[in-house]
């Protein structure tokens, strides 16, 4: 049973304009919520996390909200540029404290288009 | 980045063969995990370690055992190889306890098992 879900497998924007990426979780004790971006041929890079006492988290042109009652989180890019095309995965950590036994969805590939 | 090196990069093995996958981090992370990728599933935990001679299983832990004798090295072993163990296995390392601490990941092992 898939505890995290990423319902859209790609996502076609075009430059500067905004990117969503959604992602729909079923486990109510998730404590962390975290974004990685992977490029062919290379692990996954860190984004940003949101934990799941706060609504709403921004660093640069990304920004992640989480709706608890929906469980339910998304990732807003903007403005889109055309290095963020890549295989975007949301990803959920049970423990707030110890090993991260993450929880991943599975992707969604941005494109972004010139 | 974080100094992670997974060899071999790519291996095509036969069924029913052991086979060692090694992850070598320069960065004394504490944390140490192994992941699988495959279409549809995102990454799947198989493993982890939280110390020297400390393990214990992830969710996809049937058919591996690992092994992490000093703080740099993470073995992960196919004791006896299947084709459902055909992936792109992936390691990982972290720092810090806190849940929304970003891991860092290596380029991955393409393994093919026929």
């Amino acid at each position: 049973d898939q505890q995290v879900k990423q319902n859209s497998p790609s996502l076609s924007v075009q430059e500067g304009r905004i990117s969503i990426l959604n992602c729909d979780y079923t486990n109510s004790m998730f404590d962390y919520f975290l974004w990685y971006k992977k490029y062919p041929a290379e692990g996954p890079t860190f984004l940003i996390s949101i934990s799941s006492i706060k609504d709403k988290n921004e660093d640069g042109r990304f920004t992640v909200f989480l709706n608890k009652s929906a469980k339910h989180l998304s990732l807003h890019i903007v403005p889109s540029q055309p290095g963020d095309s890549a295989v975007y995965f949301c990803a959920a950590n049970p423990q707030r404290k110890g090993a991260q036994k993450l929880v991943f969805g599975q992707g969604t590939r941005l494109t972004i288009n010139p | 980045d974080a100094g992670i090196t997974q060899s071999p990069r790519h291996k095509v093995t036969e069924t029913g063969t052991p086979v060692t996958l090694r992850c070598h981090q320069t960065e004394n992370h504490r944390y140490m995990y192994w992941y699988r990728q495959d279409p549809g599933h995102g990454l799947r935990l198989i493993h982890y370690s939280y110390g020297v001679k400390d393990t214990d299983k992830g969710e996809v832990s049937d058919g591996y055992s690992v092994s992490r004798s000093k703080t740099e090295d993470f073995l992960l072993t196919l004791e006896s190889a299947t084709s459902s163990q055909t992936s792109v296995y992936f390691c990982a390392t972290q720092d810090r306890a806190r849940g929304g601490t970003e891991a860092f990941f290596g380029q991955g092992t393409r393994l093919t098992v026929v």
